[in-house]
């Protein structure tokens, strides 16, 4: 089944700078990569995502890069602000449908 | 707005009891899920069913059942908890078709004593 590494697994930053997070996958087979934050004492949510035909994406603060050669897919935040401190999860869908395989997690956490 | 919603936030339960956890959703959602939570180990997918009655088994669903009886309902069985099922229950829920977001609820954090 699909397999998917997420370094770091904790990653502390002052605030202003950028923060990079970064995801390989083993399912060459894999087209849909969502990112998730959660929340302390909350339920993950999607913050952005991007399928295997497009190679960047960005919605303001956030971007995230597919490099479908090498199979690996990172996740970029820009301006970081302390509500940005949080546990990104990093996942794959591969090739069975409905279930996504979900790295282990990165803390963020943002200096004031 | 998508509301999941699960039955309890925190709930302590004893070695060998029987175990219910409930989750609903209020947007018509085909698909729900379960996965677990764990330090170091992200999330795993338990069990997830993309219609009344249909369930799909997902990576860890040794110790576990579910249960979709109605459309907005799913429910997760702990046929005799265990103490290594110790952990943070997550319920999410999507639309049909595999490239939709999937919606979390606020997790239930069981421990078996």
């Amino acid at each position: 089944g699909e397999n998917v590494e997420q370094h770091p697994s904790t990653l502390s930053v002052q605030e202003g700078d950028s923060a990079v997070i970064k995801c390989t996958y083993s399912d060459s087979a894999s087209n849909y990569f969502p990112w998730y934050k959660q929340e302390l004492g909350k339920g993950p949510q999607l913050i952005i995502d991007i399928r295997s035909n497009v190679g960047e994406k960005k919605d303001q603060r956030i971007a995230v890069t597919l490099n479908k050669t090498a199979k690996h897919f990172s996740l970029h935040i820009t301006e970081t602000q302390p509500e940005d401190s949080a546990v990104y999860f990093c996942a794959s869908l591969g090739g069975s449908n409905y279930k996504l395989t979900f790295g282990k997690g990165t803390l963020l956490t943002v200096n004031p | 707005d998508v509301k999941v919603t699960q039955s309890s936030r925190y709930l302590v339960k004893r070695t060998g009891e029987k175990v219910f956890l409930e989750c609903v959703q209020d947007m018509d959602h085909e698909n729900m899920f379960w996965y677990r939570q764990d330090p170091g180990l992200g999330l795993r997918l338990i069990y997830f069913s993309y219609d009344v009655k249909m369930k799909e088994k997902g990576d860890i669903p040794e110790g576990y059942s579910v249960s979709r009886e109605k459309k907005e309902r799913f429910s997760l069985i702990l046929e005799s908890a265990s103490t290594n099922q110790t952990s943070m229950y997550l319920c999410a829920s999507s639309l049909w078709g595999s490239y939709n977001e999937q919606f979390f609820g606020p997790g239930t954090r069981l421990t078996v004593l």
